[in-house]
């Protein structure tokens, strides 16, 4: 199946600073890729859609300036926690859709585990 | 707004138990359902069902759809304490395939 990375796998940083993820589709292209969160013991929530060329798509409640998102090619898309507070500390993960038997499955990554002291 | 419920929340089995966790869904613009078993990093995928009755089997789960009451099965037979994760159910829409996920069912099975 088509495989999606994430990049960093975690990372720990300080309140007020900014940290990027990247979410790459290893062997397919995704005009499309979806970005969630997940707090503990809770489900995944849609965060934002990020559409390859154009602005990202937000879900109600989501600050997209504080959730920048930039999908600059059909394989990358990145979201920038901008001025991290520890409430952001979340599971971040990416999704892609790839089209098999004229339907999508969604391929997810490994996900990101941020931590903000 | 999409809206996908699962039940139940949590569910303690004895190995070698059958269990079925259920999936209901009011959404518009249905593409599939989607199934999957998170333990502790990202979903790992286990179904795709799109057409109601056709049961989808792999090994010990098996899953079935039904469209007109709007809701689905997963079925776990002979649990395994390596069984023991959250299953999410998720719903796919409009022409990306959007997915919306269920609060999940947390499944622990014991020795």
């Amino acid at each position: 199946g088509a495989v999606v990375s994430q990049h960093p796998s975690w990372v720990i940083c300080k309140s007020g600073t900014s940290v990027k993820i990247e979410c790459r589709s290893l062997d397919f292209q995704a005009t499309t890729m979806f970005w969630y969160r997940q707090f503990p013991k809770q489900s995944l929530m849609l965060m934002a859609t990020s559409n390859e060329g154009s602005k990202a798509t937000y879900e109600q409640g989501v600050e997209k300036d504080k959730f920048l998102i930039n999908h600059a090619s059909l394989t990358l898309s990145t979201l920038t926690v901008t001025s991290a507070h520890p409430e952001d500390s979340s599971f971040y993960i990416c999704s892609a859709p790839s089209r098999t038997s004229g339907n999508y499955e969604q391929y997810f990554g490994p996900g990101t585990r941020l931590t903000v002291t | 707004e999409d809206k996908v419920v699962q039940s139940p929340l949590s569910l303690v089995v004895h190995e070698g138990d059958t269990v079925t966790l259920n999936c209901s869904y009011e959404v518009t613009n249905f593409r599939s359902l989607l199934w999957y078993k998170q333990e502790k990093k990202a979903p790992t995928f286990l179904f795709m069902l799109t057409s109601s009755g056709i049961e989808k089997k792999s090994g010990r789960l098996s899953s079935i759809l039904d469209k007109k009451e709007l809701f689905s099965i997963l079925n776990i037979t002979a649990t395994q304490t390596g069984d023991s994760a959250v299953y999410l159910c998720a719903v796919a829409t409009g022409t990306a395939s959007k997915l919306t996920f269920g609060t999940g069912t947390r499944l622990q099975v014991t020795l």
